[in-house]
C-alpha cells in the first residue's frame, strides 16, 4: 500500500509555544487529508479534512485558530497546535487519500504530543 | 456511516486461529466493511474489507453473513505481533479519509 509519513514521531514541548506536525505522501498525491486525535485508551477522532489549496474543513467542537492546518502541495500537509497546552497532549495521526478515487485511506504513523 | 459493535478484548493462543466479530446490523446497501487494525503507538493499518462476498488476503479473511448484518476478521495463524486494538468500521468505499472509529476490540495473543 501506500506510504505516508509523519514528523516529528514524538515532541515535548513548553506549555505556551507552538509545535508543527507535518504529514506527507510519499509515494502518491494526496489532494485530501485528514487529522485525527487519539487521547490515552480512547479511539481515534476525526478533527479536521484538510483539502490541498484550500481551507481545511474542521469537525464540531475542534477550535481552527488553536489548530491550524495547511495543504499547501499534494505531498504535504501541517498541523500546527498553536499556544499548547497540557491538555492538547495526544496521538496525532494522519491519513491521506489519493488523488483518482478516495476508496482507500493511508495513515501515518502517529506523533506523540506531550505538553509540560 | 452504520454503527457497529465490537466485543472490547480477546485473547488468543499463539499459533491458532483469532476470530473477532462485528455487529453491523444497521448496514446499507452501497456500506462496505472495514477492517483496520492499531499496534500500540502507531498510526491505524488497513487490514481487509468486503461488500457482501468472502475476501481473503496475505493478512486476513473477512467472513460476512448473506444477511451483512455481522461479520468476523479472522487471523488464521495469530502471533504475537498480532497483539492489537482491531476496529471494524462500515461506510461506503469513497470518502474514505473520513472513518469513524468506534472502541474496536483489544486482541491479546498469548504464548
Amino acid at each position: 500500500g501506500a506510504v505516508v509519513s509523519q514528523h516529528p514521531s514524538w515532541v515535548i514541548c513548553k506549555s505556551g509555544t507552538s509545535v508543527k506536525i507535518e504529514c506527507r505522501s510519499l509515494d502518491f498525491q494526496a489532494t485530501t487529508m485528514f487529522w485525527y486525535r487519539q487521547f490515552p485508551k480512547q479511539s481515534l477522532m476525526l478533527m479536521a479534512t484538510s483539502n490541498e489549496g484550500s481551507k481545511a474543513t474542521y469537525e464540531q467542537g475542534v477550535e481552527k485558530d488553536k489548530f491550524l492546518i495547511n495543504h499547501a502541495s499534494l505531498t504535504l500537509s501541517t498541523l500546527t497546535v498553536t499556544s499548547a497546552h497540557p491538555e492538547d497532549s495526544s496521538f496525532y495521526i494522519c491519513s491521506a487519500v489519493s488523488g483518482t478515487g478516495d476508496t482507500e485511506a493511508f495513515f501515518g504513523q502517529g506523533t506523540r504530543l506531550t505538553v509540560v | 456511516d452504520a454503527k457497529t459493535t465490537q466485543p472490547p478484548s480477546m485473547d488468543c493462543a499463539e499459533g491458532r486461529a483469532a476470530n473477532l466479530p462485528c455487529n453491523h446490523s444497521t448496514i446499507s446497501g452501497n456500506e462496505y466493511v472495514y477492517w483496520y487494525r492499531q499496534i500500540h503507538s502507531q498510526g491505524p493499518q488497513y487490514i481487509i474489507h468486503g461488500l457482501k462476498n468472502n475476501e481473503t488476503n496475505e493478512m486476513a479473511s473477512l467472513i460476512i453473513t448473506e444477511d451483512r448484518k455481522s461479520s468476523t476478521l479472522i487471523l488464521p495463524h495469530a502471533t504475537l505481533r498480532d497483539t492489537a486494538v482491531y476496529y471494524c468500521i462500515v461506510r461506503v468505499n469513497t470518502n474514505a479519509g473520513k472513518s469513524t472509529f468506534g472502541d474496536g476490540t483489544t486482541l491479546t495473543v498469548k504464548p
